[in-house]
């Protein structure tokens, strides 16, 4: 069964401050995609970054980065120099050949001024 | 340019009625996507469409038909709603089925009662 697991159901953090999102996922597919989504209060879901399995060097998009460690199954969002507008739900996925895109929980962010 | 675009944005239903989501979207996008998302959780893919007469399953699509008769539009019924499809249901599309990111609707919110 594919699945994804984020195990930090809320966090918060400092303005300015960084913090470190977790995911795992468990799959038996060598060759799939990982992406972070945010999900503000209007339920507008915003793809935040994007990972391909097949590249070893971790994605970065401005302020956000991951940490992808494949062996591990593990790809977790670092937020560096938190903003308010940083504040939502984020949604950890998968995506695998044949177009089945599996999420997880969610993480509730919220952003202390 | 105006995205995916869903309607209704809430709609109410007694048990046993049918509807239908409209799904639309202008950017000539192959793919499109159905998901819902219960109180709490992660989005769960319904059906998808890799292109104008081409549909398939996703990972619950028991209670729900699509049809794809042109690149725009991605319809979800409903036929006899029941309790359990209390759900935000959320329309994307995307380029391709993976590199390219999924654009999401605003949602349509539903009570089955």
């Amino acid at each position: 069964a594919q699945t994804v697991t984020q195990s930090q159901p809320e966090m918060s953090v400092q303005e300015a401050e960084t913090v470190t999102l977790s995911c795992t996922y468990d799959t038996s597919e060598s060759d799939y995609y990982l992406f972070w989504y945010k999900q503000p209060p209007s339920r507008q879901m915003i793809l935040v970054i994007r990972q391909e399995a097949y590249k070893q060097q971790n994605a970065t998009e401005n302020r956000f980065s991951v940490n992808f460690q494949k062996a591990a199954k593990s790809f977790s969002l670092k937020i560096s120099d938190s903003q308010l507008g940083d504040a939502a739900m984020y949604f950890c996925a998968y995506l695998i050949t044949g177009n089945q895109f599996y999420f997880g929980t969610g993480t509730s962010l919220t952003v202390i001024p | 340019n105006a995205g995916v675009t869903q309607t209704p944005k809430f709609r109410i239903l007694k048990i046993g009625q049918s509807m239908t989501l409209q799904c639309t979207q202008d950017m000539n996008h192959n793919y499109m996507y159905w998901y819902r998302q219960d109180p709490g959780m992660g989005l769960k893919l319904i059906y998808y469409s890799v292109g104008a007469g081409i549909t398939d399953k996703g990972e619950v699509p028991n209670g729900y038909n699509v049809s794809r008769s042109t690149t725009e539009d991605f319809p979800l019924r409903l036929e006899l709603a029941a309790p359990s499809q209390t759900s935000v249901y959320f329309c994307a599309s995307s380029y391709d089925g993976q590199t390219y990111e999924q654009y999401f609707g605003p949602g349509t919110r539903l009570t089955v009662t």
